[in-house]
């Protein structure tokens, strides 16, 4: 079966430090990967996607960046953080199929200061 | 771009209630609308989606229902629990450039069941 780990889970960092944080998929091939962002009692905000191996597009314009090094491996990272990076970052994988099924992570807690 | 409606924000109801929420959406680049439940602090899991070749799809005490002439659909809980209290989130497809396939999200609806 498959599974899909982020760590750190929780992450606190002063303003102006760098970000990396990281995501990886067992259990499948070639998946299709997302990162989103949700802030406090908001919904999902896709921020980028990958559909294999150095291909990463991006959908809201910022001060993050992100990286798919290996086949299931996806890193979000930033240089200087700012305080509005504060959130609820998520991880998803997802299949290359007729229907677009994603299945999250269990998520990274970045707090800014 | 796809939007995706959704309502209500918040909605509490006493245990054993029937609670309903809504989502609309714009377009659709393929049928595929799937409902996730969040608790605090976890990720959101897939709890049940329909492929509208059906109008309706229950799973236990979830039953979606579609409409696509009114590019609508809802999700039911029958028999609520405490334990549902959660916040739930619809998604529609959309399409992305490079293959990629997206959903869209609502803006999700926090569920309270009382005991």
């Amino acid at each position: 079966s498959q599974t899909i780990h982020q760590w750190p889970a929780t992450l606190v960092q002063p303003v102006g430090s760098p970000l990396s944080l990281e995501c990886t998929v067992e259990g499948t091939s070639n998946p299709n990967l997302y990162w989103y962002r949700q802030a406090a009692g908001r919904g999902l905000q896709l921020l980028f996607y990958s559909v294999g191996i150095g291909q990463i597009s991006s959908e809201v314009p910022q001060n993050l960046s992100a990286s798919r090094p290996q086949d299931r491996q996806f890193i979000l990272s930033s240089k200087k953080l700012l305080l509005s990076d504060s959130g609820f970052y998520l991880c998803a994988w997802g299949t290359f199929s007729s229907y677009n099924e994603q299945f999250f992570g269990p998520g990274t807690r970045l707090t800014v200061l | 771009q796809q939007q995706v409606k959704q309502s209500p924000q918040s909605l509490i109801v006493q245990k054993g209630g029937i609670p309903i929420i809504n989502c609309a959406y714009e377009n659709t680049a393929f049928d595929y609308f799937p409902w996730y439940q969040q608790f605090p602090g976890k990720g959101p899991a897939l709890l049940i989606a329909i492929r509208p070749d059906v109008s309706e799809k229950k799973e236990g005490r979830f039953t979606i229902s579609f409409n696509k002439s009114a590019k609508q659909f809802s999700l039911h809980i029958m028999d609520s629990q405490p334990g549902d209290s959660a916040t739930y989130f619809c998604a529609a497809p959309s399409e992305g450039t490079g293959s990629a396939r997206q959903l869209t999200f609502g803006s999700g609806t926090q569920l309270t069941v009382l005991p």
